[in-house]
Formats: structure tokens, sequence, C-alpha cells
């Protein structure tokens, strides 16, 4: 696709539950960045993932958070056990320079409620 | 903790008028980035500039980067109604290559008509 594809776009869950938010990132761009945005705040980092180096994680909550990047490509982040406090914006973004060096491509993000 | 601070928190005026938003940073950087987000949209980006250049335009925009101040402003000139929006730095961490990039809090910007 032409842009950063981010599914779903909306998800009500109830607490305790798992989801799954899956970003496509731009094809080709090699590092690949979820952030968190709760309303009317600023970004949130959570997890980069730059090439076939280890992704850097220092930004997820909790041990209930996980993400994964297959193939260099598609990326999912799992939430497990949700709680009400993880209700936000979750947003995907791809970059074809590493590090702040480059453009970051913005998907429109996955929104969450948890009940 | 947020690498990037914006201010004001929020700026309202009046179409025509000059928007100046300003960015301080903690720690040293490689480049420095300002992204705009309309309401429940993702990010779009408006302009990098590195830790080696002072200013940059393009179209209504002028940026600086001051180093020794750890600080950026963003301009936008002859402001539209259409630039309502959000408005955010993000820098990097300059001591590693490949660092990942810090968002500040954002500039919510309202321009009346």
């Amino acid at each position: 696709g032409a842009g950063v594809s981010q599914s779903p776009s909306n998800k009500v869950t109830e607490k305790g539950k798992d989801v799954e938010l899956r970003c496509d990132p731009i094809s080709g761009h090699t590092a690949l960045y979820w952030y968190r945005q709760s309303l009317g705040q600023g970004l949130e980092f959570l997890i980069y993932f730059q090439g076939n180096s280890a992704p850097d994680k220092s930004g997820l909550p909790s041990d209930r958070f996980s993400a994964e990047r297959t193939g260099g490509s598609v990326s999912t982040l799992t939430i497990q056990r949700t709680q009400q406090e993880d209700s936000a914006v979750y947003l995907c973004a791809s970059s074809l320079l590493a590090g702040g060096g480059g453009e970051l491509f913005f998907g429109e993000g996955s929104r969450l409620t948890v009940l | 903790s947020q690498q990037g601070e914006e201010d004001p928190q929020a700026l309202s005026i009046q179409e025509g008028e000059n928007a100046t938003m300003n960015c301080s940073y903690k720690t040293s950087i490689n480049n420095l980035q300002w992204y705009r987000q309309n309401s429940g949209r993702g990010l779009v980006h408006l302009i990098l500039i590195r830790s080696n250049e002072r200013e940059k335009h393009s179209g209504r925009l002028r940026v600086t980067l001051d180093t020794s101040k750890k600080s950026s402003s963003l301009l936008i000139t002859a402001s539209r109604a259409a630039d309502t929006a959000s408005y955010f730095c993000a820098t990097d961490a300059g001591e590693t290559s490949g660092s990942r990039l810090t968002f500040g809090e954002g500039t919510q910007l309202t321009v009346n008509p």
C-alpha cells in the first residue's frame, strides 16, 4: 500500500481480555515504531524495531505488553489481560532511515477502549 | 520523561497572524523534527532540522534550532484556519546512532477565521 496501515481502527474490549493490534509499514522501511497517545496528550514511546537489530523495548509499560515484527515487515502489538488504563490510541510509524535521521510515516492509529 | 517539551500548550490566533511554537529538549541531539496532527488522525511530518543547521524554511514554515539553549521554534506565517492542529517536536538521543524518536506533549494551535 501507499502508506502505513493499522488494524483494527477501533477496538472495544472487556477488562482482562487480550488484544492484538497490527501494523503494516511502508514496504522497504527498516524502522518501525509503536507509540501510545491518550486523549489530548503527547506520544508515549513503546517500542522501536530497526532492521535486524534487537528491538528497543524500553518504553513498554509492563510485561503485559509485547510486540514482534515478522520478516522485517508486519508488526503486531499484543496487550495481555487488558486494563482500563490501557485505553488509548496506539500509533504505528515506519521510516526508511533508522533513528532520528528519517521522516516517520504514521498510520491512522488503533483506538483501544477497555471497559 | 519526555525529551521534548513544547510551549505554549495551547495557542489561539486569528487567521493571517503568525504562530510561534517552541520546543525545549534535555540531551544532545542529531536531528529535530516537527510534526502536525489533525484531530483524530495520525501525525504528518513537516520538517527536519539537523544539529548543525540553525534555520530551515519550507513554504510558510520556518524552523530554528539553538543547540546551545537546547531549543527549537516553529513559526507558521500568514496562518490559515486549516492550520488548526496539534504540533509536536521530536528528537533523537544524539549519543547513539539509530536511536529512537521521542515526542513532546504538543502545542494545540487554533486559527480562528
